[in-house]
């Protein structure tokens, strides 16, 4: 997990609000990624970015939106319109050098819906 | 979507034993990832294999990789306890994303 940061580890939130997770990194890696994992699943992909103030959709992008006003940083907002949103939620890096296609992992965020 | 096959999906042997773990997919890859995944935590990166290669080895990890048939095999030798976890591959998609596939988990039995 190391330099990854994700907070917090566990969020409960009330149907109809919007909450955000926060994803930090010190590894000066310029691609940053948010993958949703549900039960006995593997991963998808919500939103990613290559560099700052750029970020594209991934598969699973409706209900979510993103920022990447700084390099190290990459929130993930939830929003309302998003209709299951209890999931585990991951930030992963990756530089972006050639050759280097591995991505690093946070520690992830549990969000549960009451 | 989600363009990995896995099998099996769950997987239960005694400690000492060898652990295989199977992996296909539907479309052209540049390189096949597995990663290990720790009950509650984040992925962790094992093996990277490309497209080019057939096999690779980590410690007591051996990867191999068939084109052809669009699949690839994880194998633990010499499972220990603390190998329990859930095992992903990934398939790099693009220059940019991986596509997971859902994953064997597998559990060590002292």
């Amino acid at each position: 997990d190391g330099g990854i940061t994700q907070s917090p580890k566990y969020l409960f939130r009330k149907e109809g609000q919007n909450v955000t997770l926060s994803c930090e990194q010190n590894l000066n890696h310029d691609a940053m990624y948010w993958y949703r994992q549900d039960p006995g699943q593997g991963l998808r992909l919500i939103y990613y970015s290559q560099i700052v103030n750029d970020f594209q959709k991934g598969d699973i992008a409706e209900g979510y939106s993103v920022s990447r006003e700084k390099k190290e940083s990459f929130p993930l907002t939830v929003t309302s319109a998003q209709k299951n949103p209890t999931a585990f939620y991951l930030c992963a890096t990756r530089p972006l050098a050639v050759g280097t296609d591995t991505q690093y992992f946070g520690p992830g965020t549990r969000l549960t819906v009451l | 979507s989600q363009q990995g096959e896995e099998d099996p999906q769950a997987l239960s042997i005694q400690e000492g034993e060898n652990a295989t773990m199977n992996c296909s997919y539907k479309t052209s890859i540049n390189n096949l990832q597995w990663y290990r995944q720790n009950s509650g935590r984040g992925l962790v990166h094992l093996i990277l294999i490309r497209s080019n290669e057939r096999e690779k080895h980590s410690g007591r990890l051996r990867v191999t990789l068939d084109t052809s048939k669009k699949s690839s095999s994880l194998l633990i030798t010499a499972s220990r306890a603390a190998d329990t976890a859930s095992y992903f591959c990934a398939r790099g998609q693009g220059a940019q994303k991986l596509v997971f596939g859902q994953g064997t988990r597998l559990t060590i039995n002292p």
